[in-house]
């Protein structure tokens, strides 16, 4: 049973490029999370969803950032007009229930020039 | 005060001590608890899962809570290189929300 997948594991973007970061759970996960690391800073919940449904975006940013989990695909993080204090690493979990163990992917390593 | 503290470190020790990594968090409805562990360049991937005051045990592993203090740790003994990550203490906070709330991660080497 493959792991949490997450790619690009690295992705340069110029400022006000767009950024989009894929997750794919594991298999019989219905359940998504995007955590954001920051230098010298912990892990910060951003959003959770569900197939079709955000279900918490309390920690995402108001603007330019959006997530979707579509019935078919993979999840998508997606941040438009990236500036440079969007760079950091961007970790996808997912569990197979409400309240479950939270399994993480390898990370998204977001660098904004 | 932040929900969740813990000392960033980093921390080095001989290989076969006993490392001792603690987190303090503000609130006391905090009812589960979680150390991750985190290699360079990886995901996070838990290592123990608390529920109640005192301790559990798994291998060299022992995740120890104190709710009255609002404390908890992770032992590991018979430290090996290998062991060599930084460690998250994460909470998730009551009402069965879904996020986890994680301290800084505490950065550790184990030296051969």
């Amino acid at each position: 049973n493959a792991g949490v997948m997450q790619n690009p594991r690295h992705l340069v973007r110029r400022r006000g490029q767009e950024a989009r970061l894929r997750c794919s759970p594991m298999k019989g996960h219905s359940h998504v999370y995007w955590y954001r690391q920051l230098p010298e800073e912990g892990l910060k919940f951003m959003v959770y969803l569900q197939k079709e449904n955000i279900i918490d975006e309390s920690g995402m940013p108001k603007e330019r950032f959006s997530a979707e989990f579509p019935k078919e695909g993979p999840s998508i993080l997606r941040i438009q007009q990236v500036v440079r204090g969007d760079s950091a690493a961007y970790f996808c979990a997912s569990s197979p229930m409400a309240l479950g163990e939270q399994y993480f992917g390898p990370g998204t390593r977001l660098t904004v020039t | 005060q932040k929900e969740v503290e813990q000392d960033p470190g980093p921390l080095s020790v001989p290989e076969g001590a006993i490392v001792s990594l603690n987190c303090t968090y503000s609130n006391s409805a905090f009812q589960y608890f979680m150390w991750y562990r985190q290699y360079s360049r990886k995901g996070p991937e838990l290592l123990m899962y608390t529920y109640s005051s005192g301790n559990k045990e798994d291998g060299r592993f022992t995740a120890q809570v104190d709710k009255s203090s609002k404390y908890i740790s992770l032992f590991i003994r018979d430290s090996q290189p290998s062991d060599s990550a930084t460690y998250l203490c994460a909470i998730p906070p009551p009402g069965g929300s879904e996020k986890l709330v994680f301290g800084k991660g505490t950065k550790l080497t184990v030296n051969p």
